[in-house]
């Protein structure tokens, strides 16, 4: 049973680029939530996505856009990159957005901003 | 808005001791508690979750927690501490939103040095 898969597990840019991270959420699972892990600190939510539509978002600029497609995997987008994106970004999936369910996370894309 | 306390960045504790790692929450419903623990370079893990029923919780690797209502806590322990269980370890607190969708927020983090 594959778990939530991230890809790339590492990437570089630098300022003022565009970068794309994707994710595969667990089989069965239909709801994909991203967040961001800045060094020492807890997940931060990002956004969320149930039915192609994003549901919830966090505190973010709109620079940061997603996507869910058919299959349920998702997109992060992340434009005019910051030095201060660079961060852990993790996605996480569970089934459906009810509130008891534990979100399964995938190991994260690790993103450098130069 | 709900919101998750964890009182210490860092604990230590030598091999075989009691691990003790605190979590209050705050929430404006009957809230859903996590406890993940994240390894280097890796993702979080569910350790243990309380949703109704059973204050004391039992989840992986020996750990548990136990739901305490009055007190706001959901506080993490493992009789005996061991070199494997050095790692970072959240709280999170759900629940769900005006549109029933679930919002998670987690704290922010535990960091456990577990001493030979």
């Amino acid at each position: 049973d594959a778990g939530v898969t991230q890809s790339p597990t590492h990437l570089i840019k630098t300022r003022g680029q565009q970068v794309t991270l994707r994710c595969s959420p667990k089989s069965g699972h239909d709801t994909v939530s991203w967040y961001q892990q800045a060094l020492g600190q807890g997940p931060q939510f990002i956004f969320q996505y149930y039915e192609e539509e994003e549901r919830q978002r966090g505190n973010f600029p709109d620079r940061f856009s997603g996507h869910q497609f058919p299959n349920y995997s998702s997109e992060l987008n992340v434009n005019a990159l910051l030095l201060g994106d660079s961060a852990l970004y993790l996605c996480a999936s569970s089934l459906a957005t009810v509130a008891n369910q534990p979100q399964h996370f995938g190991d994260g894309t690790r993103l450098s901003i130069l | 808005a709900q919101s998750v306390t964890q009182l210490g960045s860092h604990v230590s504790v030598s091999e075989g001791a009691l691990v003790l790692l605190r979590c209050n929450y705050s929430s404006s419903v009957p809230p859903y508690l996590f406890w993940y623990v994240q390894y280097p370079n890796q993702g979080l893990q569910l350790l243990l979750k309380y949703t109704t029923g059973a204050t004391l919780v039992k989840g992986i690797n020996g750990f548990e927690a136990e739901f305490k209502k009055s007190e706001t806590s959901f506080h993490l322990t493992k009789p005996s501490a061991h070199m494997s269980d050095a790692a970072e370890y959240f709280c999170a607190v759900s629940e769900g939103d005006s549109g029933g969708y679930q919002k998670v927020t987690f704290g922010i983090g535990t960091k456990l040095q577990v001493i030979p």
